[in-house]
């Protein structure tokens, strides 16, 4: 069992670039969530996929950010025209249908300059 | 709406002493609720789980927690601090939707583990 893994696990960017990220879920695990971590706080929910359906979005999830996940496997994360706020840590974790345990993945830490 | 409050925003403990770490949640139903840890740079690992079976939960590395409904409390606990210990935890609790759960987390509490 290799875990939920994430790539890459540090972007540094310049404000106003786009950015993506990918999720490697664990390979049964047909659930799969996005959750944002700021400096000194906890994670945030920002998204939800069962199978390849986003089902819930945040509101924290502005029109600059799309989230996919095609075929129900690996997931992106995309921020457009990036802003110094999107400064953040952005998990991924993933779980079986039910109740179940999420499990979550290294992160990638975004730094916009 | 299921919330969750952690007390104490860091904690400082001496090797070898008790760890007792603060958490107390909101909910209209009986809640799920999750212990994680998150060593630096690095994602959340789970700890234990509480899913209306027992009250008192065993985890990992020696912690435990109990689940109180008349004081909505879900306190995280281990008997003796170990230097591996340092790191934040989190409190969360589980809200329904869409068939799924999302968790709701506390703000983190920061353990620090004297020698």
């Amino acid at each position: 069992d290799t875990g939920v893994s994430q790539d890459p696990r540090h972007k540094i960017t310049k404000r106003g670039q786009n950015v993506t990220f990918r999720c490697d879920p664990i390979s049964e695990h047909n659930r799969l969530y996005w959750y944002r971590q700021t400096l000194g706080q906890g994670p945030e929910f920002l998204t939800y996929f069962q199978n390849e359906a986003q089902l819930e979005k945040s509101r924290l999830l502005s029109d600059r950010f799309s989230a996919e996940r095609p075929k129900g496997s690996f997931s992106t994360l995309e921020i457009q025209r990036t802003e110094q706020g999107d400064s953040a840590m952005y998990l991924c974790a993933s779980s079986l249908t039910g109740p179940d345990t999420q499990y979550f993945g290294p992160g990638t830490r975004l730094t916009v300059l | 709406a299921q919330s969750v409050t952690q007390l104490g925003s860091h904690v400082s403990v001496s090797e070898g002493a008790l760890v007792l770490l603060r958490c107390n949640y909101s909910s209209s139903v009986p809640p799920y609720l999750f212990w994680y840890v998150q060593y630096p740079n690095q994602g959340l690992q789970l700890l234990l789980k509480y899913t209306s079976a027992a009250t008192l939960v065993k985890g990992i590395n020696g912690f435990e927690a109990e689940f109180k409904k008349s004081e909505t409390s879900f306190h995280l606990t281990k008997p003796s601090a170990h230097m591996s210990d340092a790191a934040e935890y989190f409190c969360a609790v589980s809200v329904s939707f869409q068939g799924a759960q999302k968790l709701v987390f506390g703000q983190g509490t920061r353990l620090t583990i004297n020698p």
